[in-house]
This record gives structure tokens, C-alpha cells and sequence, in this order.
């Protein structure tokens, strides 16, 4: 089974600067995709940054871009110019490829991060 | 288009009673999956659904039931409700290709006293 990885609860950002997000995970597939999902306090799930496995090229999306390394099975997500509307809880996750197992996604445990002035 | 819409948004239960959260979609999405959020924990799969009429369990699918009679509705049933059983509920969906993550509803936040 797969497995997704967080190993940072928390983290804490002064505005305007850079902070990177950590995930890692687990698997046999070799073509997969990951994303990274913000939840700020309104609980709202929102899809973040996704990167399919067979690209090398990094996801960029405006301030958000990841560092996905294949070989180490590590995707981390990193915040440029932080702002307060970041603060939020960031949770990583997997989806497989295939029919069958594409339909399920899989989190890790989150990680809160704080913005502060 | 409303994406997912989730109903009630908060609910409070007695031990061993039952109820049912609701979950639409009007995306015409095959995939549609059930997730508990406790702190932390993550996200965990309950229940998903590939299409009308298929079902399967995910990772904590005990004291849960799911149906999908239509691609639209997936509801899901408590049917003995336990104070374990407290946590915010996320219902979500996805077109079959899996380049698309799951697009989720607002959450239903659920207490079991």
C-alpha cells in the first residue's frame, strides 16, 4: 500500500520570505501523481500544486513550485514571498495512475504553517 | 456549476443513533470517495465509489455504509453513530483521469456524544 509522509507538524514563516513544505512517500508504481492541498481555517480543501511522476520538469504555479524528486520518492513544496493568506494547513498526497487504483488519493498527516509579521 | 455540496454542515448525534450525510456532485464525475480528518491524521478513506452501482471499502470503513444509485449522489450512513466516530467529514469527487485531484465539499463536522 502506499504511504504518504509529512514529517513536519509544524512551521512558521516570516511574510515575504521562503519556506519549503516536506513529503515523502512510499510505492511500487512507476507512474503516479502527487498533489499538495492548502486548508486554510475554513476548512475548505484546495488543490494547491499537482506533478505527474513521468515529468522531470518541477510544478510551478505563480509563488508555489515543488521539488520532486523521483529517485528519492520526495516531493516538497516550497512558498516564495510568503503572505499572511498562506497560513494554513498543507497536506500532501498521492493518487495512482491506473483504472482500478486511480480512483484512490492518499494523504499524509498535514503540516500547519504559520505566517507571521 | 455548485462542484460538491455537502449536507448538514455541522451535527451533533447521541451515541447508537444513526443519520446520514449527504453528498452531490454536478460535475458528471465517475469518482466519488468519503474521507474522515482527524487531527493528526490526515485525511482517511472510509468508502469509494468508480461509478454508479460500485462500491468499495478504503482504509476505516467500520460503523460507515455507502450507496451510489446515481453518478450525482454518494451519501453516507452512520448506523450506530460512536464517540470514535467524531471528526469532520469530507465528501470528494474526480473525473476518471487521474490527472485531476479530487475537487472536495465543505466538510461536515460531526460530534458524538
Amino acid at each position: 500500500a502506499q504511504t504518504v509522509t509529512q514529517s513536519q507538524p509544524e512551521m512558521s514563516v516570516q511574510e515575504a520570505e521562503t519556506v519549503t513544505l516536506s513529503c515523502t512517500y512510499d510505492t511500487s508504481e512507476s507512474d503516479y501523481y502527487l498533489f499538495w492541498y492548502k486548508q486554510p481555517p475554513s476548512r475548505q480543501m484546495i488543490l494547491v500544486i499537482r506533478q505527474e511522476a513521468y515529468k522531470q520538469q518541477n510544478a510551478t504555479e505563480n509563488r508555489f513550485s515543488v521539488n520532486f524528486q523521483k529517485a528519492a520518492k520526495s516531493f516538497s513544496l516550497k512558498i516564495s514571498d510568503s503572505q499572511l493568506g498562506d497560513a494554513a494547513m498543507y497536506f500532501c498526497a498521492y493518487r495512482p495512475i491506473y483504472t482500478g487504483t486511480a480512483s484512490k488519493l492518499t494523504f499524509g498527516t498535514g503540516t500547519r504553517l504559520q505566517v507571521t509579521l | 456549476n455548485a462542484g460538491v455540496t455537502q449536507t448538514p454542515k455541522f451535527q451533533v448525534l447521541k451515541t447508537g443513533q444513526s443519520m446520514t450525510l449527504q453528498c452531490a456532485q454536478d460535475m458528471n464525475h465517475e469518482y466519488m470517495s468519503w474521507y474522515r480528518q482527524d487531527p493528526g491524521m490526515g485525511l482517511r478513506l472510509i468508502h469509494y465509489s468508480v461509478g454508479a452501482g460500485i462500491t468499495d471499502q478504503g482504509e476505516v470503513p467500520n460503523g460507515y455504509n455507502v450507496s451510489r444509485s446515481t453518478t450525482e449522489d454518494f451519501p453516507l450512513r452512520l448506523l450506530s453513530a460512536a464517540p470514535s466516530q467524531t471528526s469532520v467529514y469530507f465528501c470528494a469527487s474526480s473525473p476518471r483521469t487521474a490527472n485531476y485531484g479530487y475537487t472536495f465539499g465543505s466538510g461536515t463536522r460531526l460530534t458524538v456524544v
